[in-house]
């Protein structure tokens, strides 16, 4: 099947605001997420979009979604240098069938 | 939300020989979920585990090779048999929490030499 596509490094300064983009494939999604992977660890639930919403806040976090285009993007604000981690998308497929990541964004805060 | 406790955390194994990897969920779960994300990868999901029936491979995975367990609805494990470098991975279970997304364990860094 096609990837969920997302670019694999970003680099901010700490304070600055981060944006991780991510494309997806399935405009049948019901839900859209965001997991967060810091070093050695295993993977955190950070957020989740339904799909007939444009845009959800929750504290420094911003998810965007564009279902026209099949594009999330996730947006840092204050980015701290704790939030060097790996950012996945996740979408899911086939009406439920099969929960699929993105390849992983490897976000470094610079001090 | 579930939480979920998967070990051993790491290990070092020879190749040829096997590991079982175990995962405990503090609350019943219909589902649970087997993923591997070798070095700098994402995740691929290797099977899933429903209790009381055999686990469902995805393809390009086989039973032979990575048979699961699934004897209640709390725990699931899954074992990496007759080891190659090729298995090092972290390997990570994960169960459904609906439509709020999936809840992982910590994850298992296995290092094969």
């Amino acid at each position: 099947g096609e990837d969920v596509e997302q670019s694999l490094f970003l680099s901010v300064r700490e304070g600055d605001s981060s944006v991780i983009n991510c494309t997806y494939t399935d405009s049948s999604s019901t839900y859209l997420y965001w997991y967060k992977q810091e070093p050695g660890a295993g993977l955190q639930l950070l957020t989740y979009i339904f799909s007939n919403m444009d845009m959800k806040q929750d504290q420094r976090l911003t998810v965007l979604l564009n279902k026209k285009d099949k594009h999330l993007s996730l947006r840092i604000a204050d980015t701290q240098t704790g939030d060097s981690a790996i950012y996945f998308c996740a979408e899911i497929r086939n009406y439920g069938q099969n929960f699929v990541f993105g390849p992983g964004t490897r976000l470094s805060v610079l001090p | 939300s579930a939480v979920i406790s998967q070990k051993p955390s790491r290990d070092i194994c020879q190749r040829g020989t096997s590991l079982t990897i175990q995962c405990q969920v503090d609350s019943q779960v219909t589902m649970m979920f087997w993923y591997r994300q070798q070095p700098g990868q994402s995740l691929t999901l290797i099977a899933t585990a429903n209790q009381g029936s055999e686990a469902t491979y995805e393809s390009g995975f086989v039973i032979d090779k990575f048979p699961i367990s699934r004897p209640n609805l709390t725990f699931s494990t899954l074992t990496v048999s007759n080891m190659s470098p090729e298995d090092s991975s972290i390997y990570l279970c994960s169960v459904d929490k609906g439509n709020s997304g999936y809840t992982f364990g910590s994850g298992t860094r296995l290092t094969v030499v």
